[in-house]
C-alpha cells in the first residue's frame, strides 16, 4: 500500500540550531514530493516540492529538503531555526495524477 | 479573489442537523479538493473536482456527505444528519490541474457537532 510516514509527532529544537523533520514514503513509480506548513490559526501553505532533477530542493523561508531515492526519504531541513518556524509540518506524495497522500504531520517547536 | 476563502470559519451544530460549508476558489484554478483534518491526524481526502469532469467522490466517508461545484467555481460540502464524529476542520484547496502543482488552501471551517 502507498503511504507516507512522518515518524516524529514532535520535534524540539533550540533557536539557531539546525532542524530536520523526517519523511519517508512508499509509492510506486517516480513520486512527486511536497512539504506544507500550517502555522497556528492559519491555512496550510506550500513550502517546497520535488519533481525531478537536483535532489536538494530549496523552498520558502530558508527551508530545503533532500530527496533520497534509495532511502525513500524526503527530509525537511533548515540550517538555523527561528522561533517563528514553530508550526505543524506535513509531508505529501503524489498518489495519482491529482491525489496526494499526506503524512500525519510533525509539530515543530523552536525554543528561544 | 486573492486566495481561497471558506465560510463559515466556525460552525457549531447539534447532532442530526444538516450543515453546508462553502469554498470560493482562486480564479482560474480548475481543480478543487475537499479535505478533513481531525486533531492529530493528517489530511483525509474527501472529494476532487476538475473542470467539467465527473468528481472523484471516493473519499467521502458516508452517503451523508455530498459536494457540488457550480459553474466550475464555488463549491459546497453538505453533511446531512451530522454526527459527533464529523467534528473536524474541513479544508478546501484549489490548484491548476496536474499533480505536481502546489495546492492553495483556504483557512478551513471548524465544525463542532454537539
Amino acid at each position: 500500500a502507498q503511504s507516507v510516514a512522518q515518524p516524529e509527532d514532535q520535534v524540539n529544537v533550540a533557536e539557531g540550531n539546525p532542524l530536520t523533520v523526517k519523511c519517508t514514503y512508499s509509492v510506486s513509480g517516480n513520486p512527486y514530493l511536497f512539504w506544507y506548513v500550517q502555522y497556528p490559526n492559519r491555512g496550510l501553505q506550500f513550502l517546497l516540492k520535488y519533481i525531478t532533477g537536483d535532489n536538494l530542493v530549496k523552498g520558502s523561508y530558508g527551508f530545503e529538503a533532500e530527496f533520497n531515492k534509495s532511502q525513500t526519504s524526503f527530509h525537511l531541513k533548515k540550517p538555523s531555526a527561528l522561533v517563528s518556524d514553530s508550526a505543524l509540518y506535513f509531508c505529501a506524495v503524489s498518489h495519482s495524477n491529482y491525489q496526494l497522500i499526506w503524512g500525519a504531520g510533525t509539530k515543530l517547536i523552536i525554543k528561544p | 479573489g486573492a486566495g481561497v476563502s471558506q465560510s463559515p470559519s466556525n460552525k457549531v451544530t447539534e447532532k442530526g442537523k444538516d450543515v453546508e460549508l462553502r469554498c470560493d476558489p482562486i480564479s482560474g484554478h480548475t481543480a478543487l479538493y475537499w479535505y478533513r483534518q481531525s486533531l492529530g491526524q493528517g489530511l483525509e481526502f474527501l472529494i476532487y473536482f476538475q473542470g467539467n469532469s465527473a468528481p472523484d467522490k471516493s473519499g467521502l466517508p458516508s452517503d451523508r456527505f455530498s459536494a457540488e461545484r457550480t459553474g466550475g467555481s464555488v463549491s459546497t460540502l453538505t453533511i446531512q444528519r451530522t454526527q459527533q464524529e464529523d467534528s473536524a476542520v474541513y479544508l478546501c484547496a484549489t490548484t491548476l490541474a496536474a499533480s505536481y502543482n502546489e495546492q492553495f488552501f483556504g483557512p478551513g471551517t471548524r465544525l463542532t457537532v454537539l
